[in-house]
């Protein structure tokens, strides 16, 4: 099993939908999650950062944590045409000594 | 917010020479610099964690004799792409490590494409 999974998509949702994209992770003790939005061409940018259980708002984006099922999702609302981009799942693992791990990110589409 | 900074953003080089990348933290000091490489439509690929003032930590199947890292200080980490040849050309990105507490945040540089002819 990979350490951070993501469906790859394309998912696509119409402008003014809710966007939802999810990540899985297998290292158990793994107490950092972050979400990054990488732009064809360009590096990627933090968006979110969560390591409690529950949500996390910040704007149109709200970050959800399960530990117990080892689940982090990423939800968008009033998507915009302009988030169209791959959303990268990134967890800092104990397994792999602490550094951070990345999935293989989800891309996204949103269609006006 | 962290930012950081690499130069050059875009580099063109003939096969066998060398390229240098630099990568700074300019707002934050960075303990942790990494290097990752990215193929078109592909993911993330680290290659190696530098450390300040020690030697980097090479990702399984990355040459550390052609990927030269250096991370003299704080804020500087430096990857050299030796002897370069066309299947180098990617697109470089860097990160710095901005610890607060327990917790690590990375923050990217905007990313060097590297072409080589």
């Amino acid at each position: 099993q990979k350490e951070v999974e993501q469906n790859s998509g394309p998912l696509s949702v119409p402008e003014g939908a809710i966007a939802s994209l999810n990540c899985t992770y297998s290292d158990r003790g793994s107490q950092s999650f972050f979400w990054y939005r990488q732009y064809s061409g360009k590096s990627p940018e933090l968006i979110m950062s969560i390591y409690s259980n529950g949500d996390k708002e910040d704007g149109r984006f709200t970050a959800q944590l399960n530990k117990a099922s080892q689940y982090v999702s990423l939800l968008i609302r009033d998507s915009q045409p302009s988030d169209s981009a791959t959303y990268l799942c990134a967890v800092i693992s104990l397994d792999y000594g602490q550094n951070f791990v990345f999935g293989p990110g989800t891309r996204l589409s949103v269609l006006p | 917010g962290a930012v950081v900074s690499q130069h050059p953003s875009w580099v063109i080089c003939k096969s066998g020479t060398s390229v240098k990348i630099e990568c700074r933290s300019l707002d934050f000091q960075a303990t942790t610099m990494f290097w990752y490489r990215q193929f078109p439509k592909q993911s993330l690929m680290l290659m190696a964690t530098s450390n300040e003032g020690s030697k980097a930590t090479y990702e399984q199947g990355v040459e550390k004799d052609k990927f030269l890292i250096n991370h003299a200080s704080l804020t500087l980490s430096t990857l050299t792409v030796t002897s370069a040849h066309p299947e180098d050309s990617s697109f470089y990105i860097c990160s710095a490590g901005d610890r607060r507490g327990i917790t690590d945040t990375q923050y990217f540089g905007p990313g060097t494409r590297l072409t080589v002819l």
